[in-house]
């Protein structure tokens, strides 16, 4: 069956720890996003790629990183500049690039982190 | 951007018919309208979207007002399964490439059995 996977989906970070959050899909996607989910909130995009060897900022970029060497991967790192970390984290994928309004997202079961 | 406004909270009976309103008074006239939902402890998933015509698929229906300034999602018999937060997004057919998506804070259905 095809479709987004993230692992794991509980990580916990000891303080001034970097975590990276797996994000894979086997639907041919171009584009690729990361939001993050806190209690009761709306979804809020941490960073997105349209292509491989690309990507750009969302709205809460600062604390975190990520890279896409591999059309199917798409993987997050929280780092220690990340003041705040726990929350729900998204990955999401839509198939159309360029199509705009068009596109449906995809999204992964996500990932909760947690600090200790 | 434009923005919608949705009911915190809405709660049916199950295998009832359930309304979810949306309205998007700025909307522009080549904003579509999209509807998401989240079920528990998991991403969200696509129901429907339109833009000017009612449309329907397998889950839902979506029945868009005349002057477009509004919108409902209609499940025509709730199960308990479809207790989830449903969320109504915009989306502009002339952004080209990758527009941002905002998920707002959504509605949340309870179903009662």
């Amino acid at each position: 069956d095809g479709g987004i996977t993230q692992s794991p989906k509980y990580l916990f970070r000891k303080e001034g720890q970097n975590v990276t959050l797996s994000c894979e899909q086997n639907l041919n996607h171009d584009a690729m996003y990361w939001y993050r989910q806190d209690p009761g909130q709306g979804l809020r995009l941490i960073y997105y790629s349209q292509i491989v060897n690309d990507f750009q900022k969302g709205d809460i970029a600062e604390g975190y990183s990520v890279s896409r060497e591999k059309k199917e991967s798409f993987p997050l790192t929280v780092t220690s500049a990340q003041k705040n970390p726990t929350a729900f984290y998204l990955c999401a994928s839509s198939p159309q690039l360029g199509q705009g309004a068009r596109e449906t997202q995809y999204f992964g079961p996500g990932t909760r982190l947690l600090v200790l | 951007d434009a923005k919608t406004t949705q009911p915190n909270s809405m709660e049916s009976n199950e295998e009832e018919p359930v309304h979810l309103p949306c309205n998007h008074s700025t909307i522009s006239g080549t904003d579509y309208i999209h509807w998401y939902r989240q079920l528990p402890s998991q991403g969200p998933e696509y129901v429907i979207h339109g833009l000017t015509s009612n449309v329907n698929n397998r889950m839902a229906s979506l029945a868009i007002a005349e002057d477009r300034k509004s919108s409902t999602l209609i499940l025509h018999r709730a199960t308990l399964r479809d207790a989830a937060v449903y969320y109504c997004i915009l989306r502009d057919l002339n952004s080209g490439g990758y527009q941002k998506v905002t998920f707002g804070i959504g509605t949340k259905l309870q179903v009662i059995p």
